[in-house]
This record gives C-alpha cells, sequence and structure tokens, in this order.
C-alpha cells in the first residue's frame, strides 16, 4: 500500500489570495486524483493530476481556479487561487495504480478556511 | 448520469452485525469500494468488489451484484471504535484519456452504541 503525505494539514487564508496544497507519495502511482469535501459531504473530485501533460478536469472545476502540478509519479500540487470564502473546504490527494490495481489511497487531508 | 445511493444514517448496538447498502448507476463500471472515514480524518479503504459475490475481510464482509447495481457492506461483532461514516465508491471508466475515476456515494453515518 502507498503512504500519501500532504503539506499543509491545515491552512486559514484571507480573501482573494492562493494557496498551494502539496502531495507525496511513497512510491510511484500512475494516477494522482485531487477531491474537494465539503463538511459533512462526501468526496468530490475535482481532477486527475498527469504527469507530463495537462490535469484532467471534472465537470464545474477549471484550471484557473485550480492550477495542478505534477511533475513526477511521486509528486503533485493543488493550487486553489483567488480564494472566496467558499473554497473554505478540505482538500485531499489520492493516489492509486493502473485499472487492474485494486486500491486507491488517500493522503491525511489540508483543512481550508478562507476568511 | 451517475448516481450512488446509501442510506444517510444508521445506528446499531455493540456487538451486534448491521448491512449498510448501496445502490448504483454510472456510465462504467470497474470496480466497486467501501472506504470507512472518521470525523477529521481521510478515508481509509476497507475493500473492493470488481466480480459478483461476497469478499470477506476480518469483521468486515462486502458484497456485490453487477447485474443489479448493488453492494453491502456486513460489519459483525460491532465495536464502538466502527462509529464512523461508510463511503461507497463506484470506479468509472468514462473520462478524458480513459482514466478510471472514482465516485462517491454521500456516506453513511453509523453510529454504534452501547
Amino acid at each position: 500500500s502507498a503512504v500519501i503525505s500532504q503539506k499543509p494539514s491545515r491552512d486559514i487564508c484571507q480573501r482573494g489570495t492562493s494557496l498551494t496544497i502539496q502531495c507525496q507519495v511513497d512510491s510511484q502511482v500512475t494516477m494522482m486524483f485531487w477531491y474537494r469535501q465539503q463538511p459533512g459531504q462526501s468526496l468530490t473530485l475535482i481532477a486527475t493530476a498527469n504527469q507530463g501533460s495537462e490535469a484532467t478536469y471534472e465537470s464545474g472545476f477549471v484550471i484557473d481556479k485550480f492550477p495542478i502540478s505534477r511533475p513526477n509519479l511521486t509528486f503533485s500540487t493543488l493550487t486553489v487561487s483567488n480564494m472566496s470564502p467558499e473554497d473554505s473546504s478540505i482538500y485531499l490527494c489520492s493516489g492509486g495504480g493502473l485499472a487492474e490495481y485494486n486500491e486507491q489511497f488517500f493522503g491525511p487531508g489540508t483543512r481550508l478556511t478562507v476568511l | 448520469g451517475q448516481n450512488i445511493d446509501q442510506p444517510t444514517e444508521m445506528t446499531a448496538t455493540e456487538g451486534a452485525i448491521v448491512q449498510i447498502n448501496c445502490t448504483y448507476q454510472t456510465s462504467g463500471f470497474n470496480g466497486l469500494f467501501w472506504y470507512q472515514q472518521h470525523a477529521g480524518e481521510a478515508p481509509t479503504f476497507l475493500s473492493y468488489n470488481v466480480l459478483d459475490g461476497l469478499e470477506e475481510k476480518g469483521r468486515f464482509s462486502s458484497f456485490l451484484s453487477r447485474s443489479k447495481g448493488y453492494s453491502y457492506l456486513l460489519l459483525k461483532e460491532l465495536q464502538m471504535k466502527d462509529s464512523a461514516s461508510y463511503l461507497c465508491a463506484v470506479r468509472d471508466q468514462i473520462g478524458a484519456g480513459g482514466y478510471n475515476k472514482l465516485i462517491f456515494g454521500a456516506g453513511t453515518r453509523l453510529a454504534v452504541h452501547p
């Protein structure tokens, strides 16, 4: 199994600023994903971080708001840009293997509060 | 469209058995996952089913019927620490580049009482 760490674990930010969240996996994974979890709700996929190419975004999420980097098979960043209070949420990084792999792991999450 | 349904809340007694159901309608299917999530923590992988039938892993078992779009998670010998949210997620096959993404249900909050 893969161990995933995220930095920062939590932050309180001012409206209009940006925050970059880092995700580190202790082994190479084919796929890395970024999710958002609003309080009391389930997980919503923001985008898939592709190594060596642009991230693939889900409906309702755009690159200008959530730019993503994935320079190698063990690391990714998600930036929440021009933040507003509606962006307050937990952001989770996830990693998994190919379709034949049967597990997908999650990082501990980054709890973001925007004032 | 994509739809995954599970009960919002359930309660059970310590030592008992509880079954959490999940029904799904998705464009593609490449496996169903169950995760446990304690409040304020990340989801923890519990089980994965891609073929019909029952998968047993200690106190937890998971069942899948692909023809019915149905799964359940069975928890035996309940303990207080099993109080958590249980998330059903389907691995879909659609998406740009053919990647396999997980679509999550809203989760079932289980409260275990003495």
